[in-house]
């Protein structure tokens, strides 16, 4: 069982906005600001979306967007276009661990 | 440009050994932590083990440890994971990955395609 609980799938349309949620604990998600979120299309390298809860990396597209409330942080993509398919995944420092640790990630389809 | 290249996967038995290594470019290795995050099958990802950038501190999953060792040559831009003791519970892709300057913030902002280990009889 993963640390941080993501759903399992989230689906829209082109055009659309989704969010996706990453829901933890006091001792990561809602006790530091050190969360990230990575795009994954299957084979290929994970991406760095959103670092810090809300900032984005160089080069990625504004349309990805990163909050937090309390202990769960959200990753909104708006505007989907089909390139966006793909799995996502939140990570998070915590205090448990000398590692990071991962949500169970979330499949976006896009319709 | 970053760039990370693994190597080193393939077909072991169980109780075998292997060592992935990752070529790294683009960047100055000595600077940055370092880390190897794993992908069963069909699961999500799990972070495996990090090092800094001296090399002086390592730091494991418990579902590791003990049995997997991270390791880096700086002078040769590279990374490795000796992983010892191997069982079908360790099958998966191993991606090597970038930190930030600061590894406390647990950011990994680079990734490599990764090099799957499959331990079968």
């Amino acid at each position: 069982q993963s640390a941080l609980t993501q759903p399992a799938s989230v689906s829209g349309s082109p055009g659309q906005s989704i969010t996706i949620s990453c829901t933890g604990t006091t001792s990561d998600v809602g006790g530091y600001n050190y969360v990230s979120w990575y795009q994954h299309h299957p084979g290929k390298a994970p991406k760095l979306m959103i670092y810090e809860v809300s900032n984005r990396p160089s080069g990625v597209s504004n349309r990805f967007s990163g909050s937090k409330s309390g202990n769960t942080a959200s990753l909104t993509i708006s505007g989907l276009q089909a390139e966006d398919e793909a799995d996502y995944y939140c990570s998070s420092y915590t205090s448990s661990s000398t590692l990071g640790v991962f949500g169970g990630g979330t499949k976006l389809t896009v319709l | 440009e970053v760039q990370l290249l693994e190597s080193g996967g393939g077909l072991v038995q169980p109780g075998g050994s292997l060592r992935l290594s990752c070529a790294a470019s683009g960047f100055t290795l000595s600077t940055y932590a370092m880390s190897w995050v794993r992908q069963a099958p069909g699961k999500g990802l799990e972070w495996v083990s990090a090092i800094s950038g001296s090399g002086s501190s390592a730091y494991y999953a418990d579902s590791v440890k003990g049995r997997f060792t991270i390791s880096r040559d700086n002078s040769k831009n590279a990374l490795y994971l000796q992983m010892n003791s191997l069982s079908a519970e360790d099958t998966a892709v191993y991606y090597c990955a970038k930190g930030t300057v600061t590894y406390a913030k647990r950011i990994l902002d680079y990734w490599g395609q990764g090099t799957l280990v499959t331990v079968s009889s």
